[in-house]
C-alpha cells in the first residue's frame, strides 16, 4: 500500500519560477525522502529530512516537515528546464529502511 | 564510485514465460532492495535483504516471484510463470544500512513487457 499522496499530480510552470510539491502520510515515521525520477530512468535521491526536523536545505531545494500535520512540502527555487522530472516523497518507519512512495508529482518546466 | 547495475534494461516475454532480472549493488552496501514500478505509480518495496538474510518479502507475490542474494552481494529476481500485470519497471536499490536514515541509491531499472 502506498502511505504518501502527492499534491499535485502535476504541475507546468516557466523557467525562473519556483514550484512546490506537496506530500501527506498516515503513520509515524523515522524520516522522509524526496527523490527525483527523469523519463526512462532510476530514481535519484535529492533530501532526507528526520522526523525531528522541521526545515532543510540543499542548494535550490527547501523541504519542510510538519509532523503534527502529517505533511511535507518540497520547494524548488528558481526552476530550469533541467528539472523537468517526477518528484516522489517517501516515508521511512521506525522499523528498518523500508521506504514507502507516494505516487509523485509530474514537474514540468518550460524554457 | 560504481553505481546500482542492473541487467538486462529491456525485456519483453509473453505471459506465462519466465523471466529473471540481476542486480549488482553498490560496493559495500549491505542492504539490497527490490522494487515494482507500474507505470504512472510510485515505486512499491516487493523484497528487503540485509546482506543475504531476507527483512521484509511481505509485498512480494511468493506464488511467481522469488529473490535470492547470495553471498552478501548480487541478487536475483525471478518471475515464473509471467503475467500481463507483471509488466512494469522493476528497480534495485541498495544503502548503506537498514535501520536509521539512509537514502537510497537506485538502478535504472529494468523495463518489463509482457504480453
Amino acid at each position: 500500500s502506498q502511505q504518501g499522496e502527492e499534491d499535485p499530480q502535476a504541475l507546468s510552470i516557466q523557467e525562473g519560477e519556483n514550484a512546490t510539491m506537496n506530500c501527506s502520510y498516515k503513520t509515524s515515521i523515522n524520516n522522509l525522502q524526496w527523490y527525483r525520477q527523469n523519463s526512462g530512468r532510476g530514481l535519484v535521491h535529492l533530501i532526507l529530512i528526520r522526523s525531528n526536523e522541521r526545515e532543510k536545505h540543499s542548494g535550490r531545494l527547501r523541504v519542510t516537515l510538519d509532523t503534527s500535520k502529517k505533511s511535507s512540502s518540497l520547494l524548488i527555487t528558481a526552476s530550469r528546464a533541467a528539472d523537468t522530472a517526477s518528484y516522489f516523497c517517501a516515508t521511512g518507519d521506525n522499523q528498518g529502511g523500508k521506504l514507502i512512495f507516494g505516487q509523485g508529482t509530474e514537474l514540468s518546466v518550460k524554457p | 564510485e560504481a553505481g546500482v547495475a542492473q541487467s538486462p534494461r529491456y525485456k519483453i516475454i509473453e505471459k506465462r514465460q519466465s523471466v529473471a532480472f540481476w542486480c549488482n549493488p553498490i560496493s559495500g552496501h549491505a542492504t539490497l532492495y527490490w522494487y515494482q514500478q507500474i507505470l504512472g505509480q510510485g515505486p512499491k518495496l516487493l523484497i528487503q535483504f540485509q546482506n543475504n538474510g531476507v527483512v521484509d518479502d511481505s509485498q512480494l507475490p511468493k506464488d511467481r516471484f522469488s529473490a535470492e542474494r547470495l553471498k552478501g552481494v548480487d541478487s536475483t529476481l525471478k518471475i515464473q510463470p509471467a503475467k500481463l500485470e507483471d509488466s512494469a519497471v522493476y528497480l534495485c536499490a541498495s544503502s548503506h544500512a537498514w535501520r536509521g536514515s539512509y537514502e537510497q541509491y537506485f538502478g535504472p531499472g529494468t523495463r518489463l513487457t509482457v504480453t
